[in-house]
């Protein structure tokens, strides 16, 4: 398996842009976490979905913030409008169910200008 | 609510050395699971391990070790004869089985073994 597959690899937006990051899980996963790392605040969970259904959206800093899962295999993060606070690393990750090991992608370095 | 504590922010050891890796956990439920994971200079999150709230028993895995025990709400992490490679951040996580909320992180340990 190909694993977590993450897109774009880095981003540079300008402030107030929006920006949409992607994730493709591991195929047979029902879990898909989305998690953002920064110096500051570390690992956070934003949202976690289970069988493409959110679950758990109490970490998303605030309404510029969405994310959707329309398919097993496939998930959006969309920040909009993006600001300069919102650079850092967000990881996608899936496992089999809500607590299993998560499988991590590679990540997508956010930087707002 | 769910707490993961790595008290320890950073280490460093010259190779060869054993390290021991520092977590400490909160949780209300009664099933739950432990993990640990290595992030390396190149940035990616590397699952290293899981343990179910029901099985003390410790594991050991080549040059790593895992020791947990419940009464002290702990889950260590030792590296045997350390390596240069082994440099990385390394993370524990809990996940509580009955909540909501998901593998929560502690705030990871920097390891810096020294040739």
């Amino acid at each position: 398996d190909a694993g977590v597959i993450q897109s774009p690899r880095h981003e540079v937006t300008e402030m107030g842009q929006e920006v949409t990051l992607r994730c493709k899980p591991i195929s047979g996963h029902n879990s898909l976490f989305w998690y953002r790392q920064t110096m500051m605040r570390g690992l956070e969970l934003l949202i976690y979905f289970n069988n493409n259904v959110p679950i758990d959206d109490s970490g998303m800093p605030e309404d510029r913030f969405s994310a959707k899962m329309p398919n097993a295999s496939f998930s959006t993060l969309k920040i909009q409008p993006s600001e300069p606070r919102d650079s850092a690393v967000y990881f996608c990750a899936s496992s089999f169910n809500t607590y299993t090991e998560a499988f991590f992608g590679q990540g997508t370095r956010l930087t707002v200008v | 609510a769910q707490k993961v504590t790595q008290a320890q922010t950073e280490i460093s050891v010259v190779e060869k050395e054993d390290v021991t890796l520092d977590c400490v956990y909160e949780t209300r439920d009664t099933t739950y699971y432990l993990f640990w994971y290595k992030q390396p200079p190149s940035g990616e999150l590397v699952f290293l391990i899981r343990r179910n709230s029901f099985d003390e028993q410790n594991e050991i895995s080549g040059r790593y070790s895992w020791n947990f025990q419940k009464s002290t709400s702990s889950f260590n992490f030792t590296i045997t004869a350390s390596q240069v490679v082994d440099s990385a951040v390394y993370f524990c996580a809990l996940s509580e089985v009955g909540s909501a909320r998901q593998l929560t992180f502690g705030s990871g340990t920097q390891l810096t073994v020294l040739p």
